[in-house]
Parts: structure tokens; C-alpha cells; sequence
């Protein structure tokens, strides 16, 4: 069964960083593309970032290009997402989630962790 | 980057009615999208990917079809559970960008 727990989130200053995880089990991460989604307070899903399942590639928002940076630890099956110079916008929640290794769908999400960007 | 709109923004159908949500992305992107449904408090869950393959588990009132640029989820019978937000995302490139949903409630 697909596990996928995020942590590291919590309340934090403008312009500060903060890392995230997302703690994998259930399947073998080191196959799998993973991303980070999230989700504003009553908004809609927001894509963030998304890394190949070997680490090698990356891409990114555009919102957050720059100030986010996605990587992955396959032997601790974990994936980040190093977050810097923190707005007010980036408050939300943010969701690991796994994309299926027969074609690029999401398959497979978190809970989410709450980021809250404030002073 | 490739915008997604959902339409309408709220749908409000009687339980046992059926619902039709549509998904239109302002460059072709095959047949490459997937919808989720989210309930308050929840994570989204797959319920369609390929534009028409029901993921896991998903019963049968829930279809999708289209391709290119015009999608549509059907629901056949609503049932209570599925009173929720619907999203469909587009993976056919980068950045991956979603709809930005449907609320389905109940009339």
C-alpha cells in the first residue's frame, strides 16, 4: 500500500526557508518520477515541481522557479523541496505525490503538510 | 505554459442525476490528462488518467472521454459520496498545470 507522509511544514517569516519531506513506503521509490503539489487556503491545486525517479531531472512553476528546489534521497526513500525566500503567497498546503511509472500521471498523493508565511 | 479551465465553476445536481464537467486546454495536449476528485479535508484521488482509463477501484458511473484540447468527465448517477471538487490536470508537458476545478453539489 502507497504511503506517502509529509513533514517540515509550519509557520514562518518572509524570506525565510524551510525543507520539506515525504517520507515514502509501500512501493519501490527509486522507480517512481515523485512531485509536489499544493494547495492554497480555499484554492485549487497548484503544481510545484516534479523529479525524475533517478534525481537527474527537475522541473519546476514557474511561480516558485528559483526559490524551490525539489531532490529526492532514494536510499532513505525521501523526497524535499528546499523552500526560500518565503512570501505570503506560498501559504498552503503542500502535497507529495507519486507519478505512475507506466505513463506521467499522478497516482498516488499525500496528506499534505501546512507552510504558513507569515510574520 | 498550458492553461486548463474547467466549466462551470459549480454544478448543482440532484443525487441519482447525472453531471458532465468539461476540461478544455488552450494547446492540444493528446490524451494526455487525468481527472481527480477531492473531498474538504482530504487528498485528491485518480479517478480517470488517459483521458478515458478508469483508474483502480473506480466505479463505472465515472467516465471520461475527448482528446486534443476538449475533455469531459461524466458521472452517470450521483451518488452522495460524490459530491466533491473535480480537477483535471494536463501531463503532456512541462510545467504540469491543473484545472482550476469544479465544485459538484448537491441541488
Amino acid at each position: 500500500q502507497v504511503q506517502l507522509v509529509e513533514s517540515g511544514g509550519g509557520v514562518v517569516q518572509p524570506g525565510r526557508s524551510l525543507r520539506l519531506s515525504c517520507a515514502a513506503s509501500g512501493f519501490t521509490f527509486s522507480s517512481f518520477g515523485m512531485h509536489w503539489v499544493r494547495q492554497a487556503p480555499g484554492k485549487g491545486l497548484e503544481w510545484v515541481a516534479a523529479i525524475f525517479a533517478d534525481g537527474n531531472s527537475k522541473y519546476y512553476a514557474d511561480s516558485v522557479k528559483g526559490r524551490f528546489s525539489i531532490s529526492r534521497d532514494n536510499s532513505r526513500n525521501t523526497l524535499y523541496l528546499q523552500v526560500t525566500s518565503l512570501r505570503g503567497e506560498d501559504t498552503a498546503v503542500y502535497l507529495c505525490a507519486r507519478e505512475s511509472n507506466s505513463d506521467w500521471y499522478i497516482d498516488s498523493w499525500g496528506q499534505g503538510i501546512q507552510v504558513t508565511v507569515s510574520s | 505554459e498550458i492553461v486548463m479551465t474547467q466549466s462551470p465553476g459549480t454544478l448543482s445536481v440532484s443525487p441519482g442525476e447525472g453531471a458532465t464537467l468539461s476540461c478544455r486546454a488552450s494547446q492540444a495536449v493528446s490524451s494526455n490528462l487525468a481527472w481527480y476528485q477531492q473531498k474538504p479535508g482530504q487528498a485528491p484521488r485518480l479517478l480517470i488518467y488517459r483521458a478515458s482509463t478508469r483508474a483502480n477501484g473506480i466505479p463505472a458511473r465515472f467516465s471520461g472521454s475527448g482528446s486534443g484540447a476538449e475533455f469531459t468527465l461524466t458521472i452517470s448517477s450521483l451518488q452522495s459520496e460524490d459530491f466533491a471538487v473535480y480537477y483535471c490536470l494536463q501531463y503532456y508537458t512541462w510545467p504540469r498545470t491543473f484545472g482550476q476545478g469544479t465544485k459538484v453539489e448537491i441541488k
